[in-house]
């Protein structure tokens, strides 16, 4: 079945320092979602990605899909403890709806 | 936005006993809902998909006598751990999509029930 790597797998930064997840699969991906999950939380839903090579924006968190369609990057600029957390990518490839999440990449902040 | 309700958020059961998990949609109709599991520290597998006034699709390796699920309304879907082991016990989520599928749609996850099987 389709599988999907994030990288890294766990992150630790100091507050104020910038944080990268990367996204990859094997296949082409019809699109990309990405969902934070707190601790002890729930997956919440960010954002998703469409087009080939897109770039999208939410205040500190930049979104970008590759121009393959086979990976992905959330990039979080200044990081703030309000990040904390494990951040999913989840993909849908062509002829499978189905929807696989990434292994996930847990962020923890460093004050 | 969009919002899932999910029952009860955590339950210590004896072995062999069956625990039921109830996820409703509370401001939208929800055609498809899913269910996953997730261990701790690890990502969320996909156990079986939820359509509304048919069976279940269960993905490979979920027992389906096992876990059995149940999606009698639009915004009602329940998945019932029937003889639960030790080894059931895990953080289930539903979630809901307002699409028969999740191509394109986003997820709405509901807060997840904490199963402990003692």
């Amino acid at each position: 079945g389709q599988q999907v790597m994030q990288i890294p797998q766990y992150q630790h930064v100091q507050e104020g320092e910038d944080f990268t997840t990367y996204c990859n699969s094997s296949t082409t991906l019809s699109n990309i979602q990405w969902y934070k999950q707190r601790p002890g939380g729930h997956p919440v839903f960010l954002i998703q990605l469409v087009k080939s090579g897109e770039v999208k924006k939410q205040k500190r968190l930049t979104f970008q899909f590759g121009e393959a369609k086979k990976n992905s990057s959330l990039h979080i600029t200044a990081t703030q403890t309000t990040d904390v957390g494990t951040y999913f990518c989840a993909a849908t490839n062509f002829g499978n709806e189905k929807l696989t999440f990434g292994t996930g990449t847990r962020l923890t902040i460093i004050p | 936005g969009a919002v899932v309700s999910q029952h009860p958020s955590w339950v210590i059961c004896k072995s062999g006993t069956s625990v039921k998990i109830e996820c409703r949609s509370l401001d939208f109709q929800a055609t498809t809902m899913f269910w996953y599991r997730q261990f701790p520290k690890q990502s969320l597998m996909l156990m079986a998909t939820s359509n509304e006034g048919s069976k279940a699709t269960y993905e490979q390796g979920v027992e389906k006598d096992k876990f059995l699920i149940n999606h009698a309304s639009l915004t009602l879907s329940t998945l019932t751990v029937t003889s639960a082991h030790p080894e059931d016990s895990s953080f289930y989520i539903c979630s809901a999509s307002r699409t028969p599928s999740s191509y394109n749609s986003p997820l709405h996850f509901g807060n997840g029930t904490r199963l402990t099987v003692t």
